[in-house]
């Protein structure tokens, strides 16, 4: 079985800073990796996955993640943010042989961006 | 065309009555997905649908019985629904089980009164 903990309920942070949404995960086997958004009253939009490779993953919107093996992390970072990227964040994990649906997902980050 | 689409995009029902949400999906995906998220809570799996047959069902009660006609269209019919049924209700695919990635449509936001 996995699990996946996002540290932070929330985040506040000022438009065009930098942020990092905090992800870290158990998994007794090998594991793909996904961070989702969620804009209010909408469904989820993938951010970005880790299948293998590089460690260093981009994504849409200007959002990047590293995946850190020893750390079991995944954390979630973006150099600048704007107004729109106010939103609901998720990370999950899947299990290499598990299915698509078996998706685990953490209790989400809210990342409130003000002026 | 890359979306999964749900209607209605809001619904209100009562106890008593019966309704459907409609899921649809045109990229050739043999794998479909309920799942229901409440409030500030991540999205909880309900159903599995693989090539048209129901794969998984993560004991959810028979208020709710999902139906897949084809391989482009996923139903969820209600019925006799409880106020803590009130929920956004997110479809999903995937190309099939075994996919790395599932696509999630916009979700239908019910609420029972």
């Amino acid at each position: 079985a996995q699990s996946v903990t996002q540290l932070d309920s929330q985040v506040p942070v000022f438009e065009e800073a930098p942020v990092e949404l905090r992800c870290n995960y158990s998994s007794s086997v090998s594991v793909y990796l996904f961070w989702y958004v969620q804009y209010p009253n909408q469904g989820l939009q993938l951010l970005l996955k880790y299948l293998s490779g590089s460690t260093l993953v981009k994504g849409i919107n200007g959002f990047e993640a590293e995946f850190n093996k020893s750390q079991t992390s995944f954390h979630l970072r973006k150099p600048s943010v704007h107004i729109s990227d106010t939103a609901e964040y998720f990370c999950a994990v899947r299990a290499l042989r598990g299915t698509a649906s078996k998706l685990t997902f953490g209790t989400g980050t809210r990342l409130q961006v003000t002026l | 065309d890359t979306e999964v689409t749900q209607t209605p995009k809001h619904l209100v029902m009562g106890m008593t009555n019966k309704k459907s949400l409609k899921c649809e999906q045109h990229m050739g995906h043999r794998a479909m997905y309920w799942y229901k998220q409440k409030a500030k809570k991540p999205p909880e799996l309900m159903f599995v649908y693989s090539y048209e047959k129901l794969s998984i069902n993560e004991s959810v009660p028979s208020r709710f019985s999902p139906e897949c006609p084809n391989s482009s269209l996923l139903n969820l019919h209600l019925h006799a629904l409880q106020p803590e049924d009130s929920a956004l209700y997110l479809c999903a695919s995937s190309q099939d089980e075994l996919a790395t990635e599932a696509f999630f449509g916009q979700g239908t936001r019910l609420t029972v009164v």
